[in-house]
């Protein structure tokens, strides 16, 4: 069965603070794993979608990288508007279309 | 160009009572969805379509039913609601060829209470 572990549930950091957040991950035949941010009251936003172990991907302060169990993404000098639930799902063969997501990981940024 | 539209975007219901939560989106997507997210749960497929004329099951489809008779609309229907089906309620859509390129669009919600 497909599953999805983030880590930690929360993290609080002051500005400038840098840290990582994890997304470990047991599937089928992985075709793609995706980062989405999410404001309170509003739906996810697509962030990243990474394919093979050693890809990268960057956006602004975010940095996620992917191995052959697990995903990171890095936050680097944090702002207080990069405070958000962070959620990490998987494509896998099994699931087909459907993407299987972690419980996420909300992320507060204090100035 | 409005992308995923959800309605309404809160709702309180009686035990018993149904209703229908609505999604459009205009941008020709042939995948849609329908996810409920709880606290500590995140978020569960109840139904997909591949496109019009073809859904199935996810992986919580007891209590909801849907049909896809166009390309843009996807309405997920509440039978008789329970108390348990109180969750905020996310409808997603792709083009079927890219969802591992892209993910999925997301809708803002429906937020249902249940009492």
């Amino acid at each position: 069965e497909d599953q999805v572990t983030q880590s930690p549930e929360a993290l609080r950091l002051q500005e400038g603070e840098s840290s990582s957040l994890n997304c470990s991950y047991t599937v089928s035949g992985l075709r793609g794993l995706f980062w989405y941010r999410q404001d309170p009251g509003k739906g996810p936003e697509f962030l990243f979608t990474l394919y093979s172990a050693g890809e990268e991907k960057e956006k602004e302060r975010l940095k996620a990288t992917l191995t052959k169990k697990e995903s990171f993404l890095h936050i680097t000098a944090p702002k207080p508007e990069d405070s958000a639930t962070y959620l990490c799902a998987v494509r896998s063969n099994q699931a087909g279309t459907a993407l299987i997501f972690g419980k996420g990981t909300t992320l507060s940024v204090s100035s | 160009n409005a992308g995923v539209t959800q309605t309404p975007k809160f709702q309180v219901l009686k035990t018993g009572q149904s209703m229908t939560l609505q999604c459009a989106q205009d941008m020709n997507h042939e995948y849609m969805s329908w996810y409920r997210q709880d606290p500590g749960m995140g978020l569960r497929l109840i139904h997909y379509s591949v496109g019009a004329g073809i859904t199935d099951q996810g992986e919580v489809p007891n209590g909801y039913n849907v049909s896809r008779s166009t390309t843009e609309d996807f309405p997920l229907r509440l039978l008789s609601a329970a108390p348990s089906q109180t969750s905020v309620y996310f409808c997603a859509s792709s083009y079927s060829g890219q969802i591992s390129n892209y993910g999925y669009t997301f809708g803002s919600g429906t937020r249902l209470t249940v009492v």
